[in-house]
């Protein structure tokens, strides 16, 4: 199975910066198939970005997400207090679908 | 809009048994594909099981022969029904609308999700 690795662990920024995340796959992913989530405690999981780059519906467009093969990219324009969570990438290129460890975006 | 509720989490002895309900609104479970997603203290997400808007049934290794995913259409709720538990399986559990990729799965709405502990 493909094995995602989410880097930093941790990312301390400030409402105003720009947030970047990276998801690296252990082999390449097919057809770019690859979601972002956002998860806050207490709240449902929500999808943000599916196919790599598509902005699922309602999602503001300050949320981006680049990539191909093996490597992949969230960015966050500007961040806005609501956006300090964890983050998820996952792959469906081949079975089984397989997430990431996470990274924990937290205010500096 | 679309809403989805999880159920029946709580503390189960190993071996033991509980069934998860997903009530689900603002769409019918019948038309769409659903999955339960689960994730353990510490660690990450992982996809458990998925039931077709046809019926058919899939599971991870990791739960094959002991889960049951199943669904009462009148009810707009899907179930999982959990056997012989063991420690491993002590997670939050996610229900999930699943959009289906050349046969691989992405989840584009979930609920909050349930605790079970599985307590030896």
């Amino acid at each position: 199975e493909i094995v995602l690795t989410q880097s930093p662990g941790t990312l301390s920024l400030s409402p105003g910066e720009r947030a970047t995340l990276s998801c690296r796959a252990s082999q390449s992913v097919s057809n770019t198939y690859l979601a972002w989530y956002q998860d806050k405690p207490g709240q449902a999981p929500r999808l943000l970005i599916n196919g790599a780059s598509s902005r699922a519906t309602g999602i503001p467009d300050r949320f981006s997400g680049s990539g191909s093969g093996t490597d992949f990219t969230l960015t966050i324009s500007r961040l806005e207090p609501e956006d300090f969570a964890m983050y998820y990438c996952q792959q469906y290129g081949s079975s089984p679908p397989t997430f990431g460890q996470g990274t924990k975006l937290e205010i500096k | 809009d679309v809403q989805l509720v999880e159920s029946g989490g709580g503390l189960v002895q190993f071996g033991g048994s509980l069934r998860l309900s997903c009530a689900a609104s603002g769409f019918a479970v019948n038309s769409n594909y659903m999955s339960w997603v689960r994730q353990a203290p510490g660690k990450g997400l992982e996809w458990v099981s998925v039931i077709y808007s046809g019926g058919s049934t899939y599971y991870a290794d990791s739960v094959k022969g002991r889960f049951t995913i199943s669904r009462d259409n009148s009810k707009n709720t899907v179930y999982l029904q959990m056997n012989s538990l063991r420690d491993e399986d002590t997670a939050v559990y996610h229900c999930a609308r699943t959009k289906m990729v050349r046969g691989v799965y992405y989840f584009d709405y979930w609920g909050q999700g349930t605790l079970v502990t599985v307590s030896s």
